[in-house]
C-alpha cells in the first residue's frame, strides 16, 4: 500500500509554545489528508479536513486559530498546535488519500505538553 | 455513514483463527464495509474492504452476509502480532471524492500464545 509518514513520531514540549507536525504522501499525491486526534483509552477523532491548496475544514469544537493546518502541496501537510498546553498532550494522526476506496494513515505523533 | 456495533474484547489462541463480527443493520446500498486495525501507539492499517461479495487477501477474509446487516473479519491463523484494535468502519465511496473515516470503539484483539 501507500505510504504516509509522519513527523515526529513524539515530542515533548514547554506550555505555551508550538508544535509543528509533519505528514508526507511518499509515493501519491494525497489531494485530501485528515488530521485525527486519539486521547489514552479512546478512539480516534477527526480534527481536520485538509484539501491541497485550500483552507482546511474544522470539525465542532476544534479551534482553528489553535490548531493551524497548511496543506501547501500535494504531498505535505502539517499541523500546528500553537500555544501548547498539557490538555492538548494526545495522539496525533493524519491520514491521506488521493480520491480513491483507501485512506492510508501515518504512524502517528505522540505530544507531550509539560 | 451507518454505524457500527462490535464488541468490545475478543480473545484468540495463537494459530486459531480470529472471526470478529460487526453489526451495520443501517447499512445502505451505496456503503462499503472497511476493516482498518491499530496496532498500541500506531496509526490505523488498512486491511480490506467489500460491498457486498466475499473480500480475501494476503491479510485476512471478509465475510458479508447477504442482507449486508453484518459482517466477519476473518484472520485465518492468528499471530501475536496482530494483538491490536480492530475496526469495523462503514462509508460511502463516492468515487473520486474524499471522505474521512469514523471511528468507533473497536474490538481489543488479544492474541494469547
Amino acid at each position: 500500500g501507500a505510504v504516509v509518514s509522519q513527523h515526529p513520531s513524539w515530542v515533548i514540549c514547554k506550555s505555551g509554545t508550538s508544535v509543528k507536525i509533519e505528514c508526507r504522501s511518499l509515493d501519491f499525491q494525497a489531494t485530501t489528508m485528515f488530521w485525527y486526534r486519539q486521547f489514552p483509552k479512546q478512539s480516534l477523532m477527526l480534527m481536520a479536513t485538509s484539501n491541497e491548496g485550500s483552507k482546511a475544514t474544522y470539525e465542532q469544537g476544534v479551534e482553528k486559530d489553535k490548531f493551524l493546518i497548511n496543506h501547501a502541496s500535494l504531498t505535505l501537510s502539517t499541523l500546528t498546535v500553537t500555544s501548547a498546553h498539557p490538555e492538548d498532550s494526545s495522539f496525533y494522526i493524519c491520514s491521506a488519500t488521493s480520491g480513491g476506496v483507501e485512506a492510508f494513515f501515518g504512524q502517528g505523533t505522540r505530544l507531550t505538553v509539560v | 455513514d451507518a454505524k457500527t456495533t462490535q464488541p468490545p474484547s475478543m480473545d484468540c489462541a495463537e494459530g486459531r483463527a480470529a472471526n470478529l463480527p460487526c453489526n451495520h443493520s443501517t447499512i445502505s446500498g451505496n456503503e462499503y464495509v472497511y476493516w482498518y486495525r491499530q496496532i498500541h501507539s500506531q496509526g490505523p492499517q488498512y486491511i480490506i474492504h467489500g460491498l457486498k461479495n466475499n473480500e480475501t487477501n494476503e491479510m485476512a477474509s471478509l465475510i458479508i452476509t447477504e442482507d449486508r446487516k453484518s459482517s466477519t473479519l476473518i484472520l485465518p491463523h492468528a499471530t501475536l502480532r496482530d494483538t491490536a484494535v480492530y475496526y469495523c468502519i462503514v462509508r460511502a465511496s463516492l468515487g473520486g471524492s474524499a471522505r474521512q473515516l469514523t471511528f468507533g470503539s473497536g474490538t481489543q484483539l488479544t492474541v494469547l500464545p
